[in-house]
């Protein structure tokens, strides 16, 4: 079964961090692009990071300097280091691939999501 | 930064037909796709470039897109098509998102 499992989320601090995983089934993380996005509560899809299938990665602007994508081949995962936290990032952090040909292909597989709540 | 403008509801009468608007500059120029959300859910893409359904979406989700406007049409709308809707597409390397729209089937 092809499907994307993300674990990590929790309670933190601002100013603190956090590390989301999502690991894959079915298909192979390093042949696809493999994205976050977020949904802060009661609030609309916010693209976060992508890592291409040959490792360079791109980041929007709101987290930029303060997230790492990265990923494991052998453990077939992606991650999502955080860092430096702001009561913004708190929402549901979806895994999610697209296809190679991203500007029209789509992000046609989603995880449950990962719930990040943030405190003072 | 490039902004994607969707309508913040949309109500439709079982059966009927409803369109979901999403507009930006020059829309047309790229490539679009459409996202269903229910509640409580994951996102799930109903439309890739600009007008493909995936396996297993049905027929009566169709798009458009052209000019400043690509519109999502449901044919035949279902109480089970009652969900939010998400258009997005790609800027500069970025993943731009619509700030979806609220399809009531009333």
């Amino acid at each position: 079964e092809v499907r994307l499992v993300e674990s990590g989320g929790g309670l933190v601090q601002t100013g603190g961090s956090l590390r989301l995983s999502c690991t894959a089934s079915g298909f192979n993380v390093d042949t696809k692009f493999m994205n976050w996005v977020r949904q802060a509560p009661g609030k609309g899809l916010e693209w976060v990071s992508i890592i291409y299938s040959g490792g360079a990665t791109d980041y929007a602007d709101s987290v930029r300097g303060r997230f790492t994508i990265s990923r494991d081949n052998s453990a077939n995962s992606l991650f999502l280091q955080m860092n430096r936290l702001k009561v913004d990032d708190a929402a549901v952090y979806y895994c999610a691939r697209c296809g190679k040909q991203m500007d029209r292909a789509g992000f046609d597989l989603w995880g449950l999501g990962t719930r990040v709540t943030l405190s003072s | 930064s490039y902004e994607l403008t969707q309508p913040p509801s949309v109500s439709v009468s079982p059966g009927q037909t409803a369109s979901i608007t999403c507009s930006g500059d020059k829309l047309g120029n790229k490539y679009i796709c459409w996202y269903q959300q229910r509640p409580g859910q994951s996102p799930v893409l109903v439309i890739y470039q600009d007008s493909l359904r995936p396996s297993g979406i049905p027929e009566r989700f169709s798009a458009s897109n052209s000019g400043t406007t690509a519109t999502l049409t449901i044919s035949g709308t279902q109480a089970v098509d009652e969900a939010e809707y998400f258009c997005q597409t790609w800027d500069i390397k970025t993943a731009i998102f619509g700030g979806g729209t609220k399809l009531t089937v009333l």
